[in-house]
């Protein structure tokens, strides 16, 4: 079992450029999260999904667009990167929303110029 | 006033004390609450959770909710160098919202 995986680890952006964040797991689990850490912030909800088909805003949505591919993935898009998105961005699942326990995947430090 | 707060520390400890990490939510129909370590540059994982008022103990861990003065804290006891990291608090708000604190950073100093 993998659990929760993330790509890329590291990535820079130049201000406008996009990119995908891709995350799955493999414990078959019905919810997902996509969360940023920025210091003395703690994790903010950006996006989750509650189920396959299903997608609703957090915390922090703005600038964000996310895709539940299937029951496994679920990928976070930044249409037009801006430098206040800088952040470690991580991934979670759990069994259901609002279930013991979520499971974070390793990370991905985006630093955009 | 922010939904989940901790103090942000660094809580320095001598290695074989007790560490004590409080943390205040706002949310009085909060049920569940959760303690994640996370060391530096890793992702969190969960440590404890904790349903009930009272005492919950794994192994060299307690945590301790009083819901009547919406307080979940967290005793490490004998603390190690390899606890040296940051403690994330989290709350199950009413709504259905898993809200983290910011966390506080234990240096466990032998």
């Amino acid at each position: 079992n993998a659990g929760v995986t993330q790509t890329p680890k590291f990535q820079v952006l130049k201000t406008g450029q996009s990119m995908t964040l891709q995350c799955a797991q493999d414990m078959n689990h019905n919810s997902m999260y996509w969360y940023r850490q920025d210091p003395g912030m703690g994790l903010r909800l950006i996006y989750y999904s509650a189920s396959e088909g299903t997608t609703d805003k957090g915390e922090v949505p703005n600038g964000y667009n996310v895709s539940r591919l299937n029951k496994r993935e679920f990928s976070l898009r930044l249409e037009s990167a801006a430098p206040s998105q800088t952040s470690v961005y991580f991934c979670a699942s759990s069994v259901e929303r609002g279930e013991l326990e979520q499971f974070f995947g390793p990370g991905t430090r985006l630093t955009v110029l | 006033q922010k939904e989940v707060e901790q103090n942000s520390g660094p809580l320095s400890v001598p290695e074989g004390a007790i560490a004590s990490l409080n943390c205040t939510y706002s949310d009085r129909g909060s049920q569940s609450f959760f303690w994640y370590r996370q060391y530096s540059g890793k992702s969190p994982e969960l440590i404890m959770f904790i349903y009930s008022n009272g005492d919950k103990e794994d192994g060299r861990f307690t945590a301790q909710l009083n819901k009547a003065s919406q307080y979940v804290s967290l005793l490490i006891r004998d603390s190690q160098p390899s606890d040296s990291a940051t403690y994330l608090c989290a709350v199950n708000m009413s709504w259905g919202k898993l809200q983290f604190g910011a966390g506080t950073q234990v240096v466990v100093t032998p």
